[in-house]
């Protein structure tokens, strides 16, 4: 099936540091999404890629839809401790758009 | 940008007693959403589809009459968790999509989830 790895599990880095996590498949995604969990709140859509090889950034994030579309990264620059929380990858299946695959998370400490 | 709600953030209940959990579409209308139960360090699983006007779509292991989801209008759909046990602890979240962009690859939108504890 269209399972997703994202790794690292953990990261613990300093402030000001940059930031890289990554998501792979053995299964294509027409569709990658990158959210952002905090503490007891829901995740929040940080970028959407929609387009093999396409390069989007949000502030200081930036994401990736590999050309495979077998996978996609996540950078974060200049890390600030805001930074801090859970950051999940996620595709729907190619045939049913509303079955959601999502990664197991990558937890992100940024020490100030 | 599309905005979910989802009420209510956290909630105590006694063991034996039902808990309804609403979930509502804001700026759009949603014919889908979806719930979430998410353990602790652990990914989002899906319980079940709610689709309005139609039945809900359980995923296996999850109990229809256990959690019960009504999707009663194009910008809200309500989880009862019937007859709560401790082991129902835990973080619900609902999510729906804006399809009425017509875009088929329309991202997920998750309310903020519902600390549900059962004692």
């Amino acid at each position: 099936g269209q399972q997703l790895n994202q790794s690292p599990q953990s990261m613990f880095i300093q402030e000001g540091e940059d930031v890289s996590m990554n998501c792979t498949s053995s299964s294509i995604f027409n569709t990658w999404l990158w959210y952002k969990q905090d503490p007891g709140e829901g995740p929040v859509l940080l970028i959407a890629l929609y387009k093999a090889g396409e390069l989007t950034s949000n502030g200081r994030l930036t994401a990736q839809f590999g050309i495979t579309r077998k996978d996609s990264f996540l950078n974060i620059s200049a890390s600030i401790p805001s930074d801090v929380g859970i950051y999940f990858c996620a595709g729907p299946n190619l045939y049913n758009f509303n079955k959601f695959y999502f990664g197991s998370g990558t937890k992100l400490n940024v020490k100030p | 940008g599309a905005v979910v709600s989802q009420h209510p953030s956290r909630v105590i209940c006694k063991s034996g007693t039902s808990v309804k959990i609403e979930c509502r579409s804001l700026d759009f209308q949603a014919t889908t959403m979806f719930w979430y139960r998410q353990f602790p360090k652990q990914s989002l699983m899906l319980m079940a589809t709610s689709n309005e006007g139609s039945k809900a779509t359980y995923e296996q292991g999850v109990e229809k009459d256990k959690f019960l989801i009504n999707h009663a209008s194009l910008t809200l759909s309500t989880l009862t968790v019937t007859s709560a046990h401790p082991e129902d602890s835990s973080f619900y979240i609902c999510s729906a999509r804006d399809g009425t962009r017509g875009f088929d690859n329309s991202p997920l939108h998750f309310g903020n989830g519902t600390r549900l504890t059962v004692t």
